[in-house]
């Protein structure tokens, strides 16, 4: 019940369009899902988060779409730009507590100029 | 830059040895958390520690222990290495009893083990 599973391993998309990375999570007590970007050598960043009280969160060309009944939750990422080449991973917790963060397997995004 | 910094940034070691990984926290944070990122995957979690005490512990075996000492840094320690445990080690700060909202991780210890 702890796994997050993420979809698609790999994703290529040309410059301009719109990337979009899938998650679902099995656990129902979760109540806080970030999405993480993490650059070669660098340890993840996080880039946006969304809690279940909410269907959608946008933050700039960033947006996650959240769907608490097929307990599953994607990020678009808009408009995107050669800089947005990265892994990218989800992940799930509860909010408080000792912040044990169960991650998905990870997206690596390409973007072609 | 998170202000988490981590030493040392690669570290080659043989099966059977110990290694030591130490971390400092962000200014202002007294938990810590570390973390194990095998190639190609997500970090699992492997352990909180908070007032020098560990406080929540993931699926790792107990030959991977930690320190946090009263500056708030912490090491992980890891016996009798095997050579699954090559990974990139991340260690993460925040405030205890915040929320995961302010979670920094710094950039992590490449560990081979040979």
């Amino acid at each position: 019940q702890q796994q997050v599973k993420q979809s698609p391993q790999s994703l290529i998309v040309q410059k301009g369009g719109i990337s979009i990375i899938n998650c679902a999570y099995e656990n129902t007590a979760f109540d806080y899902f970030p999405w993480y970007q993490q650059f070669p050598g660098k340890g993840p960043a996080l880039l946006i988060a969304i809690r279940p009280d909410v269907s959608e969160k946008k933050e700039g060309r960033f947006t996650i779409s959240f769907n608490k009944s097929a307990k599953q939750f994607s990020l678009h990422i808009m408009d995107s730009q050669p800089g947005d080449s990265a892994t990218y991973f989800c992940a799930a917790s509860l909010i408080q507590g000792a912040q044990k963060l169960v991650f998905g397997q990870g997206t690596r995004l390409t973007i072609n100029p | 830059e998170t202000g988490v910094t981590q030493s040392p940034t690669h570290l080659i070691k043989t099966r059977g040895q110990q290694v030591t990984l130490r971390c400092s926290s962000q200014s202002g944070h007294n938990t810590v958390s570390w973390y194990q990122q095998a190639l190609g995957q997500g970090p699992q979690f492997i352990f909180q520690y908070y007032r020098e005490e560990e406080n929540g512990r993931g699926n790792f075996p107990p030959r991977f222990s930690g320190l946090q000492f009263p500056n708030y840094s912490s090491e992980l320690n890891v016996n009798a290495l095997e050579l699954d445990d090559s990974a990139l080690y991340l260690c993460a700060s925040s405030t205890y009893r915040g929320t995961n909202e302010k979670l920094f991780f710094g950039s992590g210890t490449q560990l081979s083990v040979l």
